[in-house]
């Protein structure tokens, strides 16, 4: 069966920075865009970066661009979002997720991000 | 950037109620708009996909219509499981994902 999980998550600074990865199985992750999507405590779902099956192409938010930088390795079936200089407001539960032909149809079950000093 | 504007942000509603809940996108955006359920503490679900597509093993009193700018999300008949936050989501030519503010649904 499909599975997703994500690690990395914990507390860190302002300005410091995370890497989050996402291990994916039950399915040809090489085929598959993958998707990473937050979500502040309290408040509702916000969309980080995505990046295309083969690596080629990869988009992000304007509320992380510059800082943050997603990537793949196909040969480990494992999606990466590496976070830098955090600020409080990336402070999140960040969620990755498959995407298959314009929707999501398998998520992670979370990783929590508390910046904070 | 299209933005996604979802009405109400909560309502309360009986068990067996009919509810609708509405997402207006900025511009037309054909039929690229799904429909996601999260409930507490849990991973979002996906319900409806592509405006009006019930996803494989989703109750069939979830239903969703609409194309262009205007979309509506229908639960026919409240169930207590429903308790849920819901999310209409267009998604582009780039895979990238722009989510409405979310209607809670809570029991009345």
């Amino acid at each position: 069966q499909v599975q997703l999980v994500e690690s990395g998550g914990g507390v860190v600074q302002p300005g410091r920075s995370l890497r989050l990865s996402c291990a994916a199985s039950g399915f040809t992750f090489s085929s598959y865009g993958m998707e990473w999507v937050r979500q502040a405590p309290g408040k509702g779902l916000e969309w980080v970066a995505v990046i295309w099956y083969d690596g080629s192409n990869k988009y992000y938010a304007d509320s992380v661009k510059g800082r943050f930088t997603v990537s793949r390795d196909n040969s480990k079936n494992t999606v990466y979002l590496q976070m830098n200089n955090l600020r409080a407001e990336d402070t999140a539960a960040y969620f990755c997720a498959r995407y298959n032909s314009g929707h999501e149809d398998y998520w992670g079950q979370g990783t929590l991000v508390t910046v904070s000093s | 950037d299209i933005q996604m504007t979802q009405s109400p942000s909560s309502l309360s509603a009986s068990v067996g109620d009919r509810v609708t809940i509405t997402c207006q996108a900025s511009q037309d955006i054909s039929n690229y708009l799904n429909w996601y359920q999260q409930k507490s503490g849990k991973a979002p679900k996906l319900l409806i996909y592509d405006a009006s597509n019930l996803e494989t093993g989703v109750p069939s009193r979830f239903s969703g219509s609409g194309s262009g700018t205007d979309f509506s999300f229908t639960i026919s008949s409240l169930q207590p499981e429903d308790i849920a936050t819901y999310y209409c989501q267009h998604y582009d030519n780039r895979a990238a994902l722009t989510f409405g503010g979310g209607t809670k649904v809570e029991i009345k």
